[in-house]
């Protein structure tokens, strides 16, 4: 089954410990990215992938690290996690294909940091 | 970046056709219009999209106006399983970014049985 899968699902955490939500997807996709959904906000992007090696910012990308070091993981990293990280994330992935550009994502991480 | 407004919230009756409206007035001419939708407690979920011409798949239809400043997501037939949030997206093509989606605050669709 074609998917895109997120661990963990639920995380509390304090202040400055490091996390790393994963993602990982099985459609061999080039590219991935990483949204936040905050009520009132909407989703928004924070970093994204072109391909393996290959990463740059999105819209929201202070405080948040990422690294694709092969093509089916794109795990996000929170070095210093801060209260404001608190929200709910998605990965996604689409092909590179102009024709298909349809985005699948996870079913989400949601992230406490307290 | 070009941007959407829906409507907060919309109501249907099961097994009638829903019209989900959307407005992109500042849409250029290369942007691609998306349509998303998020179940409740899960990850956005594709449902159709399109540049000028008006496109059918097995989930909905979109309609497309003429000047492209708006456009219309048809369920035909709204079942339970439909209630969501429904999302309109401008998607530029030419990009650095090609894939990257511009989201709306969404349409919340309730259906009542």
């Amino acid at each position: 089954e074609a998917q895109v899968t997120q661990n963990p699902r639920y995380l509390i955490t304090v202040t400055g410990k490091k996390l790393t939500v994963t993602c990982s997807q099985n459609m061999n996709h080039e590219y991935m990215s990483w949204y936040r959904q905050d009520p009132g906000l909407g989703l928004r992007q924070i970093y994204y992938s072109m391909n393996v090696e290959v990463t740059d910012k999105g819209d929201v990308p202070e405080g948040y690290k990422v690294s694709r070091k092969e093509k089916r993981n794109f795990p996000l990293i929170l070095e210093s996690p801060s209260p404001n990280q608190t929200s709910l994330y998605f990965c996604a992935s689409s092909p590179r294909d102009r024709r298909n550009t349809e985005a699948f994502f996870g079913q989400g991480t949601r992230l406490t940091v307290v | 970046d070009a941007k959407t407004t829906q409507p907060n919230s919309m109501e249907s009756n099961e097994e009638e056709p829903v019209h989900l409206p959307c407005n992109h007035s500042t849409i250029s001419g290369t942007d691609y219009i998306h349509w998303y939708r998020q179940l409740p407690s899960q990850g956005p979920e594709y449902v159709i999209h399109g540049l000028t011409s008006n496109v059918n798949n097995r989930m909905a239809s979109l309609a497309i106006a003429e000047d492209r400043k708006s456009s219309t997501l048809i369920l035909h037939r709204a079942t339970l399983r439909d209630a969501a949030v429904y999302y309109c997206i401008l998607r530029v093509p030419n990009a650095g970014n090609n894939r990257k989606l511009i989201w709306g605050l969404g349409t919340s669709l309730a259906v009542n049985p």
